[in-house]
């Protein structure tokens, strides 16, 4: 079945880039997503990434995707107070169904 | 509406007692999913209901948790007998047909004690 692993934490320094990491099992994802999730409120669709691309870039976010090893990353640029939340990797199998396997969860935290 | 939208925020319930969990998904979504989202934990994913199709319900706990979903709008999960161990954020999520991307609703924080 599906598998998405993340680490549990990050913590970087406001300007740094930060960078979460994500591997996945399932072969025939076709995309894979970017999920942010503030204290409190819901995820909120961040990026997301075709399994025939090997990057995308929107702004301060770069998702790198190497479809070999099943690594999926996210790079925030110039790291923001604003940006401490739960950062959650997902995936979507190919096929009609929309099911979506999400993982652990990456808690990032800005040290000012 | 102009998101999901999930009622209560919050419920405290006492072990053993049943809890209905509601979801106003996006007007014209046709996918609709709940989550439970436990402390540190990824989201679980419990049920998908999608148009008229018969609903997939492989990742609801146990035979406690049910869901519907009325005139392919509202959704109610209902947990019966509710355990200590069923305290967790509840999470829906509706999509349209462009399929990529799910919106969340806030969820719903249940504590049983």
């Amino acid at each position: 079945g599906e598998d998405v692993e993340q680490s549990l934490f990050l913590s970087v320094r406001e300007g740094d880039s930060s960078v979460i990491n994500c591997t996945y099992t399932d072969s025939s994802s076709t995309y894979l997503y970017w999920y942010k999730q503030e204290p409190g409120a819901g995820l909120q669709l961040l990026t997301y990434i075709f399994s025939n691309m090997d990057m995308k870039q929107d702004q301060r976010l770069t998702v790198l995707l190497n479809k070999k090893d099943k690594h999926l990353s996210l790079r925030i640029a110039d790291t923001q107070t604003g940006d401490s939340a739960i950062y959650f990797c997902a995936e979507r199998a190919s096929g009609g169904y929309q099911k979506v396997t999400f993982g652990t969860g990456t808690k990032l935290q800005v040290i000012p | 509406g102009a998101g999901v939208s999930q009622s209560p925020s919050n419920k405290v319930t006492e072990k053993g007692k049943d809890v209905e969990l509601r979801c106003d998904p996006i007007s014209g979504h046709t996918a609709l999913y709940w989550y439970r989202q436990s402390l540190g934990q990824g989201l679980e994913f419990l049920i998908y209901f999608q148009g008229n199709s018969a609903p997939d319900k492989s990742g609801l706990p146990s035979d406690r948790f049910s869901a519907e979903r009325t005139g392919g709008s509202v959704s109610t999960l209902t947990i019966q007998r509710t355990q200590q161990e069923d305290s967790a954020v509840y999470l829906c999520a509706s999509s349209s047909e462009r399929r990529y991307e799910q919106y969340f609703g806030p969820g719903t924080r249940l504590t049983v004690t």
